[in-house]
């Protein structure tokens, strides 16, 4: 079975734009979050979604925003790119709520 | 809410040496405990879990780890490490009571295995 897919792996952007970071959870999983890992620090949490609704939100301005697709993908946004953005983004799916699968990530990097 | 104190950033260690990767926590309910691997340029691997029971977790790869309620620490251990043991582990912790799947995370700790 595929794991957690997120897209793109790499991607450079200019401080001020948009990004737009996707991720596919293990087939059967309802429930995505999304996690910012910033280089030496653990990762913090941004958005849980389940079932297409917004089940938490950490500690991040509205200039982050996510969403889940009825195939339970999902988007995470983020406008207004500032330097400290830059980051490795990771995605996790989970069947139960102590079993999270990450992905391999998108490490986003504005200059 | 929770945290999470991984007392060590770095920890060198030979290669078939035992090594102890230490955790504390802190939160006001009862928790699960998860330590997590992080290869480089790769995403979170589940080493292992507390969910209830025996206080002591056998892993993945040979890492155990003991749960301690009063002292509040979920240490990870391996009495012989490979070559291949080298990465980023982290400690992380999730409230029991809550349906949300948000885990708090520790800084992580960098074991370097030295042959």
């Amino acid at each position: 079975d595929a794991g957690v897919t997120q897209s793109p792996t790499h991607l450079i952007k200019t401080r001020g734009q948009h990004v737009t970071l996707r991720c596919s959870p293990i087939s059967g999983h309802k429930s995505v979050s999304w996690y910012q890992q910033v280089l030496g620090q653990g990762p913090q949490f941004i958005f849980q979604y389940y079932e297409k609704e917004e089940r938490g939100r950490g500690n991040f301005p509205d200039r982050f925003s996510a969403r889940q697709f009825p195939n339970y993908s999902s988007e995470l946004n983020v406008n207004a790119l500032l330097l400290g953005d830059s980051a490795l983004y990771l995605c996790a799916s989970s069947l139960d709520p102590w079993r999270a699968f990450f992905g391999q990530g998108t490490r986003l990097t504005v200059v | 809410a929770q945290s999470v104190t991984q007392l060590d950033s770095q920890v060198p260690v030979f290669e078939e040496a035992p090594v102890e990767l230490r955790c504390n926590y802190s939160s006001s309910v009862s928790v699960y405990l998860f330590w997590y691997v992080q290869y480089p340029n790769q995403g979170l691997q589940l080493l292992l879990k507390y969910l209830s029971g025996s206080t002591l977790v056998k892993g993945i790869n040979g890492f155990e780890a003991e749960f301690n309620k009063s002292q509040t620490s979920f240490h990870l251990r391996k009495p012989s490490v490979h070559i291949s043991d080298t990465a980023e582990y982290f400690c992380a912790v999730k409230s029991r009571g809550s349906t949300l799947g948000r885990l708090y995370f520790g800084r992580g700790t960098q074991l370097t295995v030295w042959p």
